[in-house]
């Protein structure tokens, strides 16, 4: 089934770093971009930054470069986001998407969400 | 990128069509017709309503309709039902090949 399966929960203390994985099941990952999208509690969504399954090319949000960090692994058909220097202003739920084939530029698949909880 | 501008709250009574607005700049709403729209419940992933401004994806229903003039794009509801009750957010793709959300729109079906 085509899916987006992502790791389970994390609780890190402050200052700490997280490495949040994704993985595209039953399509062919190099042909799609993925991107990353979070929500804090009781927030709406805000955009992290994506990669290009095939070359591995990336992009990211203002807000977060520098602290964030989008890699792949094409063997394994996984994404990886990494957030370095956490606060607990990163406590939210951190969702992998894919952008649909083409150039229509929206998310068709989204991972079920990565809770992520920040406290000391 | 600041957000997209959307309205916090929105409601209708069953039956009834509600429009919900979403504002940008020339360098995403107004620059590109790449505007999409999601449904989010409580507890779920986002879910697709409308791309690339006006297109419904297959399984869509076709009371979900979008628009857009100058920088502000639109999602319409006709047909209110109970089960439309939940978060709407619309999303733009950038100048700088990025994305913005708008800050999201709560639907009460009255």
């Amino acid at each position: 089934q085509v899916e987006l399966v992502q790791s389970g929960a994390e609780v890190k203390k402050p200052g700490a770093s997280v490495k949040v994985s994704c993985k595209a099941s039953a399509f062919a990952f190099t042909y799609f971009s993925i991107h990353w999208v979070r929500q804090a509690p009781g927030q709406g969504l805000e955009w992290m930054g994506w990669i290009n399954g095939g070359n591995g090319n990336t992009k990211y949000s203002e807000k977060f470069r520098g602290r964030v960090t989008v890699t792949r692994d094409t063997s394994a058909t996984i994404v990886f986001m990494e957030l370095s220097s956490l606060t607990s202003e990163d406590t939210a739920i951190y969702y992998c998407a894919r952008d649909a084939v083409g150039a229509a530029k929206y998310f068709d698949l989204w991972g079920r969400g990565t809770l992520l909880t920040v406290s000391s | 990128q600041s957000a997209l501008t959307q309205p916090a709250s929105v409601s209708g009574s069953p039956g009834q069509s509600i429009t919900i607005s979403c504002t940008g700049t020339s360098s995403d709403v107004g620059g590109y017709d790449y505007v999409s729209w999601y449904q989010q419940h409580p507890g779920k992933a986002p879910k697709v309503l409308i791309y690339e401004v006006t297109i419904r994806p297959s399984g869509v229903s076709n009371r979900f309709s979008g628009s857009k003039s100058g920088n502000t794009a639109s999602l319409t509801i006709s047909g209110l039902q109970a089960d439309d009750e939940a978060d709407y957010y619309c999303c733009s793709y950038t100048s700088s090949s990025a994305r913005v959300f708008g800050g999201g729109t709560k639907l009460t079906v009255l």
